[in-house]
């Protein structure tokens, strides 16, 4: 298994660009979800889908999108970047919604709004 | 609200003496407790999990964690440190009440730990 990847490693955008970064697990994970990663603010949830077809928003959502058409994919849409948006944005996924299972990361996408 | 606290940004440990990186949380019902590792430029990778029963869990590379409800705490622990051990730990809590706070995770702000040789 691949686990959870992630693409791309690194970009850069310029104010008000759009990006979408991809994300996909090969696990059959139910439970997909986005994170930021800030210096000193630990991770923050942006969206997280519980299953193909339904998504929802978590505490930071404001300028991002996401869908999930398949179990497998679950890419985060920046629909006009700022620079408050340069962060580490990791996906991660899980077994399921309820029950004790440990979240799987991928490698993290490091992106720089100019 | 669920939270988590990581009281310390960073703690720093001789190689061979004992570590502990500290935790409490807040969550509605009964918590699963987890701690996550992460080594410079990569993603977090799992250590250990609270699910219930055993108050003291042993987890991946030697790491153990004790769980105490009184206190809500969930220290994660090595009883002896290596210098491979220096690297980002984050301790994240969910409630295990069903489908409470819609299964969300919260992760504390982590705690660099460094290990000196």
């Amino acid at each position: 298994n691949a686990g959870v990847t992630q693409t791309p490693k690194f970009q850069v955008l310029k104010t008000g660009q759009s990006m979408t970064l991809q994300c996909a697990q090969d696990m059959n994970h139910e439970y997909m979800s986005w994170y930021r990663q800030d210096p000193g603010m630990g991770l923050r949830l942006i969206h997280y889908s519980v299953g193909a077809g339904i998504t929802d928003q978590g505490e930071v959502p404001n300028g991002y999108n996401v869908s999930r058409s398949t179990t497998e994919d679950f890419p985060l849409r920046l629909l006009s970047a700022a620079p408050s948006q340069t962060s580490v944005y990791f996906c991660a996924s899980r077994a399921g919604t309820v029950g004790p299972y440990e979240q799987y990361f991928g490698p993290g996408t490091r992106l720089t709004v100019t | 609200a669920q939270s988590v606290a990581q009281p310390e940004d960073q703690v720093n440990v001789a190689e061979g003496n004992p570590l502990t990186v500290k935790c409490t949380y807040s969550v509605s019902g009964n918590p699963y407790l987890f701690w996550y590792v992460q080594y410079p430029n990569r993603g977090l990778q799992f250590l250990l999990k609270y699910i219930t029963g055993d108050n003291l869990v042993k987890g991946s590379y030697g790491f153990e964690a004790e769980f105490n409800k009184s206190q809500t705490s969930f220290h994660l622990k090595k009883p002896s440190a290596l210098v491979s051990d220096s690297a980002l730990y984050f301790c994240a809590v969910r409630s295990s009440s069903g489908n409470t706070n819609a299964g969300k995770s919260t992760f504390g702000d982590g705690t660099t730990l460094t290990v000196k040789p």
